[in-house]
């Protein structure tokens, strides 16, 4: 999607290890999210930033922790990955609430 | 607090005919309502929104979805389908006046096409 990159796009990682997901946008949109999709769940939002090293946690946050050191980039960690962590990991930008977000491409993670 | 409901997990057409995607939300303040799309393998693409302008909101490839205050519901609908608008569609709301702008998501619609 213009604007939005993630990366990587997939991943398998044994249980137990950390992984780190990258969010990077070139809109200088103020604020950025990262949310999971799981069947029969819809998007969760994991946690959201608004603003360089303003982050706070979403409705699914254990397990996981982000990092953002500059606008264009938001870091998510699994910092021991799970089974349960297995998911599509979504990240979107937004430059306010009532216009919406833009989504990236998602990474597929895979935790054996 | 804020929620969302799509009353149908699955929606089967044929092309050429009407589509109704129905959804209900609960919002503690005035509401952004949002309709996304995935097709499947891809990311979400934003269809339309209502941001407290008109009730009726016109989209991209001929959806619209009208809001409905009494009856909290912001159905999506176009006239004839295509077989391309097979996807999973979510319908999303947004409390106007927090300060993060959190997004509520349905947990989906996938729209079937048949020739």
């Amino acid at each position: 999607d213009a604007g939005i990159t993630q990366s990587p796009r997939h991943k398998v990682t044994e249980t137990g290890t950390p992984v780190t997901l990258r969010c990077h946008q070139t809109e200088n949109h103020r604020y950025m999210y990262w949310y999971r999709q799981d069947p029969g769940h819809g998007l969760r939002l994991i946690h959201y930033s608004y603003g360089v090293k303003d982050t706070d946690k979403g409705e699914v946050s254990d397990g996981y922790s982000v990092s953002r050191s500059k606008t264009e980039d938001f870091l998510l960690t699994l910092e021991s990955a799970t089974s349960s962590q297995t998911s599509v990991y979504f990240c979107a930008i937004s430059p306010g609430q009532e216009y919406g977000y833009t989504f990236g491409s998602g990474t597929r993670l895979t935790v054996v | 607090a804020q929620s969302v409901t799509q009353l149908d997990s699955h929606v089967s057409v044929s092309e050429g005919t009407p589509v109704l995607l129905r959804c209900n939300y609960s919002s503690s303040y005035s509401p952004s309502l949002f309709w996304y799309v995935q097709h499947p393998n891809k990311g979400l693409q934003l269809l339309l929104k209502y941001t407290s302008a008109a009730t009726l909101v016109k989209g991209i490839n001929g959806f619209e979805a009208e809001f409905k205050k009494s009856e909290t519901s912001f159905h999506l609908t176009k006239p004839s389908a295509h077989m391309s608008d097979a996807a999973e569609y979510f319908c999303v709301v947004s409390e106007r006046g927090t300060s993060y702008g959190k997004l509520t998501f349905g947990q989906g619609t996938i729209l079937t096409v048949h020739p």
